[in-house]
Parts: C-alpha cells; sequence; structure tokens
C-alpha cells in the first residue's frame, strides 16, 4: 500500500462548481499534513497546511479525519486557474522535514 | 528576492554516463532536500540535509545516487553509470528551520 494514496483524476468541473479531493495516508502516527499545488511541467507550491480542526483559506477548506487517516480539500467557486495538479503531502514526524507526497489529483476547470 | 535555482534546467545523456546536478537554496536557508518525479507520479524523496547535521540519505535507490553539500549552501546530486529509468525531473527543495519548503524549477533528466 502507497504511504499517501489519491485518485488521479481528472476531475472536469465547470466554473463556478465546487469540487473536493480526498487522500488517505497509512502511517497514523503522521503528525503534519498539506495540500500543495502543481501546475503543468512546473514545481510544487503549498497552498495550505492542513490543522485538527480543519481551516478555510479563502475558496479553499481543508479537513483531517485522523481516526480514519483521511484529508480533505474542498474548493468553493472553481476558477479556470484552479487548473492545476493537486498534491496530498504527509510529514510523518511533524514540521516540513521529510516530506510523503501522494501522485496527485489533476483538476481541469473548463468555462 | 532570489529563490532555489537549478541547473542544467535540462539535461540529455547516453546511459552508462555520469551526471551532476546542482542546486542553489534561498539564501540563509539550513535546509535543503531532493526529490524527483517521474512522469505521471508523486516526488519521491530522495536525500535531506539539515545544517551541519549527518544528511537523511534513506530515500536513495541505489548506490549509484550520492549528493553533497558544500560549506551549507549549494548541493550537487551526482548519479553514476546512469540507466534509463532514472530519466525523472530532479527537484530540489530549501527551507528555513519549521517553515515551508520552496522548490525550484527542477532539472529534467533523460537517458538515452
Amino acid at each position: 500500500r502507497k504511504e499517501v494514496e489519491q485518485d488521479p483524476g481528472p476531475f472536469n468541473v465547470p466554473e463556478g462548481a465546487t469540487v473536493a479531493f480526498n487522500c488517505t495516508y497509512s502511517n497514523s502516527a503522521s503528525q503534519s499534513f498539506f495540500w500543495y499545488r502543481q501546475d503543468c511541467r512546473k514545481e510544487p507550491k503549498l497552498l495550505m497546511s492542513v490543522y485538527s480542526s480543519g481551516n478555510e483559506d479563502g475558496r479553499f477548506t481543508a479537513q483531517l479525519n485522523r481516526a480514519s487517516q483521511y484529508i480533505s480539500l474542498l474548493i468553493r467557486d472553481s476558477k479556470l486557474s484552479d487548473s492545476a495538479t493537486y498534491l496530498c503531502v504527509v510529514n510523518p514526524s511533524g514540521g516540513y522535514n521529510k516530506l510523503i507526497f501522494g501522485a496527485g489529483t489533476r483538476l481541469a476547470v473548463h468555462p | 528576492g532570489a529563490g532555489v535555482s537549478q541547473s542544467p534546467s535540462n539535461k540529455v545523456t547516453e546511459k552508462g554516463k555520469d551526471v551532476e546536478l546542482r542546486c542553489d537554496p534561498i539564501s540563509g536557508h539550513t535546509a535543503l532536500y531532493w526529490y524527483r518525479q517521474s512522469l505521471g507520479q508523486g516526488l519521491e524523496f530522495l536525500i535531506y540535509f539539515q545544517g551541519n547535521s549527518a544528511p537523511d540519505k534513506s530515500g536513495l535507490p541505489s548506490d549509484r545516487f550520492s549528493a553533497e553539500r558544500t560549506g551549507g549552501s549549494v548541493s550537487t546530486l551526482t548519479i553514476q553509470r546512469t540507466q534509463q529509468e532514472d530519466s525523472a525531473v530532479y527537484l530540489c527543495a530549501s527551507s528555513d528551520s519549521g517553515k515551508p519548503q520552496h522548490f525550484g524549477d527542477g532539472t529534467r533528466l533523460s537517458i538515452l
């Protein structure tokens, strides 16, 4: 089993739609969780950290379920510019040190 | 300010040759990481340097891979006797202690 698993997609949604991505991780002792965004042929960039109580940043909401070892990302009112691959990232030991990346979920937002 | 800089941006070489990939981290960042990303795959951790501590080499796939970081700044990833399965994008990231990682643009390595 992979350490971090994601549905590869693609998710094809119209502008304005709400879309949710899920991610599961295998190491129950994992301490830190993140969502990164990667545009085609570009480097990954931190989108947001994921906190135990859930957190929101504008149109983006991240949630963590430790019991089920499950992380989610919700994007509301999708924009064309949201089209990218979203990487679920886990740090088994906390902080930003050795990150385990999922293979990513591809999102395509169309007019 | 300047971000993480990697060179070359693209490298094409023949199977069996050695290659060196360079990473110039953000000035002052104590931590430096190497990852590789194969087509359609997630990022695979290779090696991590933190200050003067011994590096975490647990992700290096074979003894053909090595990396060093001179003077706590620039890092070089060396792949000896390259194989076709080494073809990938090699990404370097740096961070300040406990802060998010910043990635370079990567080196796209193609082994013929």
